[in-house]
C-alpha cells in the first residue's frame, strides 16, 4: 500500500532550527512536496525535489532521499509566524499525490 | 486576481440532502482537484479533472460525483449526505497534469457539518 509518515507534533524556540521528517512508500515516484497550512488556512506550496540531495530556498531547505524513501524539511531561525502544520506529500506513479497527516510545528518564545 | 474561490465557506447540512460545493479557478489551469481533509488523516483525494471534460475517481469518491464542463469550475456535489461526509473540503488546481513538478494551488476551503 501507499504510506506516509511523519510526527504528529514538534516544538521548537524561536530563532533555533528545526528538522522535519517523512518517511514514504509510494507505488512509483515522481517527487517529494512540501506544503505549508497555518490554523483554519489552506495548504500553500513549499518545496518540491525529484532527484536526491538537498533544496535550499531561504530559511527553508528540504532534502530527499530516494533509496530510503526519506525526506525532511530543515527550518532555520525559526519565527512565530512558523508555526503551522507542514505537509508531506509524495507523488505516485499516476502524478496523484498521497499525503502525509501533518506534522503541528508549534514555536515557542 | 483571485485564485482559487470556494464556496460557500461553510455550511450545516442534514443528512439525505443534497449539496453542491463550488470551485472556481482564473488562472487557466488544466488540473483541478478535490479533497477532503480530516483531523489526524492526511488530505485525501475524492474526484481530480485533468482538462475540462475528463474525471477520475481518486482515493475516496463513493458519495461524491463532479462534472468539468470548461476549464474554470468544477463543483462537487453530495447526492445525499451522511455524517461521515462532515469535513473540510478543499478545491485545487495545477497547470501540468501528468508531470512532476506540478504544484498545486488550494482554494480557502469550505466546512461542511452532516447532521
Amino acid at each position: 500500500g501507499q504510506n506516509i509518515d511523519q510526527p504528529t507534533e514538534m516544538t521548537a524556540t524561536e530563532g533555533a532550527i528545526v528538522q522535519i521528517n517523512c518517511t514514504y512508500q509510494t507505488s512509483g515516484f515522481n517527487g517529494l512536496f512540501w506544503y505549508q497550512q497555518h490554523a483554519g488556512e489552506a495548504p500553500t506550496f513549499l518545496s518540491y525535489n525529484v532527484l536526491d540531495g538537498l533544496e535550499e530556498k531561504g530559511r527553508f531547505s528540504s532534502f530527499l532521499s530516494r533509496s530510503k524513501g526519506y525526506s525532511y524539511l530543515l527550518l532555520k531561525e525559526l519565527q512565530m509566524k512558523d508555526s503551522a502544520s507542514y505537509l508531506c506529500a509524495a507523488m505516485d506513479s499516476n502524478y496523484q499525490l498521497i499525503w502525509g497527516a501533518g506534522t503541528k510545528l508549534i514555536i515557542k518564545p | 486576481i483571485a485564485g482559487i474561490t470556494q464556496a460557500p465557506t461553510s455550511q450545516i447540512l442534514a443528512a439525505g440532502r443534497r449539496m453542491t460545493l463550488r470551485c472556481t479557478q482564473d488562472m487557466r489551469h488544466n488540473a483541478m482537484y478535490w479533497y477532503r481533509q480530516d483531523l489526524g488523516l492526511g488530505l485525501r483525494l475524492i474526484h481530480y479533472s485533468n482538462t475540462a471534460g475528463t474525471t477520475g475517481k481518486g482515493e475516496v469518491p463513493d458519495g461524491y460525483s463532479v462534472s468539468r464542463a470548461n476549464t474554470d469550475d468544477f463543483p462537487l456535489t453530495l447526492a445525499s449526505a451522511v455524517p461521515s461526509q462532515t469535513s473540510v473540503y478543499f478545491c485545487a488546481s495545477s497547470d501540468r497534469p501528468g508531470q512532476g513538478a506540478n504544484e498545486q494551488f488550494f482554494g480557502p476551503g469550505t466546512r461542511l457539518t452532516v447532521l
